[in-house]
C-alpha cells in the first residue's frame, strides 16, 4: 500500500523561530491537503495543493508541492504560541493521513 | 452555517458491548467520512458515505459498520467492543468529494472501553 511519511514527528521551537514539516509519498499524488489540529480539538483544513511545484501562502504559512508531486512541505515563519498543534498532510487521492508533526512553541 | 455535530461527545462502555455514534454534517453536504484517531495509529479512515451508499471503506474489521440517512446524517456502529477500540472517533463532511473538497471535521466522540 501507499507509504506516507511525515517528518519530524515532534518539533519544539522558541517563539519567533521558523518551523517546517515535510510529507513524503512513495507514489505520485493527484493532490495533497494540509490540516491543523489544536490540542483537544479536531482537524481543521488549511489548504489544498494540486499542481506540480505549486506554492501557496497564508500569512506566515507557506505550502509547497514538489515538482514530482511526491512530497510537500509546510513552513511557518516566526512561530507564535497560536501555532501550537499537530499538522497533518492528507493524500487527497485516498483517505490516508500522515502521522502528523506535533509542534510546541515555547514563549 | 452550523458546523458538523457529533453525539455523544463522551462514552464509556465495557468490553463486549456495542455502541452507536451519530454525526450530522453541514447543511448541504452529502458526503460523510468517519475516522478513528488514537495516539499510536494516528488518523485512520473507517468509511465514507455519499447519498446513503458506502462509497469507500478502510481496513477495519466487520465489527465497524455505518449507515447514512436520506438527510445525510450518519451513524457508525461498533459491535463486540474491544479495549483497543478506545479512541476519538471523528466524522467529517464535505460537499460531494472528500478527496478533493475540504473536509470539515466534527468535535469527535471520545470512546473509552473498559
Amino acid at each position: 500500500g501507499q507509504q506516507v511519511m511525515q517528518i519530524p514527528q515532534y518539533q519544539h521551537v522558541q517563539e519567533g523561530e521558523d518551523f517546517t514539516t515535510y510529507c513524503n509519498s512513495s507514489t505520485t499524488l493527484s493532490n495533497i491537503q494540509w490540516y491543523k489540529q489544536r490540542p483537544g480539538g479536531h482537524p481543521v483544513f488549511l489548504i489544498q495543493l494540486v499542481k506540480s511545484g505549486e506554492v501557496k501562502k497564508q500569512k506566515r504559512l507557506t505550502f509547497q508541492f514538489g515538482e514530482a508531486k511526491k512530497n510537500s512541505s509546510l513552513h511557518i515563519t516566526a512561530t507564535q504560541t497560536t501555532d501550537v498543534g499537530t499538522y497533518f498532510c492528507n493524500y487527497g487521492q485516498n483517505f490516508v493521513f500522515g502521522p502528523g508533526t506535533r509542534l510546541s512553541v515555547l514563549p | 452555517k452550523a458546523g458538523v455535530t457529533q453525539t455523544p461527545r463522551y462514552l464509556i462502555k465495557t468490553r463486549g458491548q456495542q455502541v452507536t455514534l451519530s454525526c450530522s454534517p453541514i447543511s448541504g453536504h452529502r458526503s460523510v467520512s468517519w475516522y478513528q484517531q488514537t495516539p499510536g495509529q494516528g488518523l485512520q479512515f473507517l468509511f465514507e458515505y455519499f447519498s446513503e451508499t458506502q462509497r469507500n471503506k478502510g481496513n477495519f474489521p466487520g465489527r465497524f459498520s455505518g449507515r447514512q440517512f436520506s438527510n445525510s446524517r450518519s451513524e457508525m456502529n461498533v459491535s463486540t467492543l474491544e479495549l483497543g477500540d478506545s479512541a476519538l472517533y471523528l466524522c467529517a463532511s464535505s460537499f460531494t468529494e472528500p478527496l478533493t473538497d475540504t473536509q470539515y471535521f466534527g468535535p469527535g466522540t471520545r470512546l473509552t472501553v473498559l
